[in-house]
């Protein structure tokens, strides 16, 4: 069974960082591109940033402007997300999803996210 | 990468047939057949339901289809059931590996 397990979020005061895991199971992890989603509270989905399954292409959200950076660890089957100068606006649920390939335009299956806050 | 338009609600009652629309533009939805839509409960994770604009994974009902014409895709659900009321989402390649979401639709069933 598939398993995405994600982990690092927590409140961060604004401009701070943050690094969040997600811990993959039951499936090669290297074959497959992963992506990061988040939801702001009470609100819609929105894409962040994409990566390949061996890590050698990256894509992100126009609006992130240079702020996050995704990677993988394939030989602890780990994706990541370092989040820099975190502004109230990206308060939200952050959710790793697996994909065939980076541009196979689907996500499946999700993890149950974890909650970044950012707020002083 | 603007969010994609979707209807804020749809209802129907039990047994009907409703349609929900995703409307992009030129450069994501009409350029690619790769539109997905997902289904979220409240407080669960997003649940894929159809990918590359028409096909069901293993294990979504049949009455779950996906269609698409020109810049619009739509998700439509037959025989609706209590259990399909929830939000849902498309979303649609937008080139060079970058994706964008639809604005959402909550789907209440009467």
């Amino acid at each position: 069974e598939v398993q995405l397990l994600e982990s690092g979020g927590g409140l961060v005061q604004p401009g701070g960082s943050l690094r969040l895991s997600c811990a993959a199971s039951g499936f090669t992890f290297s074959n497959y591109a992963m992506s990061w989603v988040r939801q702001a509270p009470g609100k819609g989905l929105e894409w962040v940033s994409a990566i390949s399954g061996r890590g050698d292409t990256t894509s992100y959200a126009d609006s992130l402007k240079g702020r996050f950076t995704i990677s993988r660890d394939n030989s602890k089957n780990t994706l990541y997300l370092q989040m820099n100068s975190l502004r109230a606006e990206d308060t939200a649920i952050y959710s790793c999803a697996k994909s065939p390939n980076i541009d196979s335009g689907w996500f499946d299956p999700w993890g149950q996210g974890t909650l970044v806050t950012v707020s002083s | 990468q603007s969010a994609l338009t979707q209807p804020a609600s749809v209802s129907g009652s039990p047994g009907q047939s409703i349609t929900i629309s995703c409307t992009g533009t030129s450069s994501d939805v009409g350029s690619y057949n790769l539109v997905s839509w997902y289904q979220q409960h409240p407080g669960k994770a997003p649940k894929l339901m159809i990918f590359e604009g028409t096909k069901r994974p293993s294990g979504v009902s049949s009455r779950f289809s996906g269609s698409k014409s020109g810049n619009t895709a739509s998700l439509t659900i037959s025989g609706l059931q209590a259990e399909d009321e929830a939000d849902y989402y498309c979303c649609s390649y937008a080139g060079f590996s970058a994706f964008v979401f639809g604005t959402g639709t909550n789907v209440t069933v009467l």
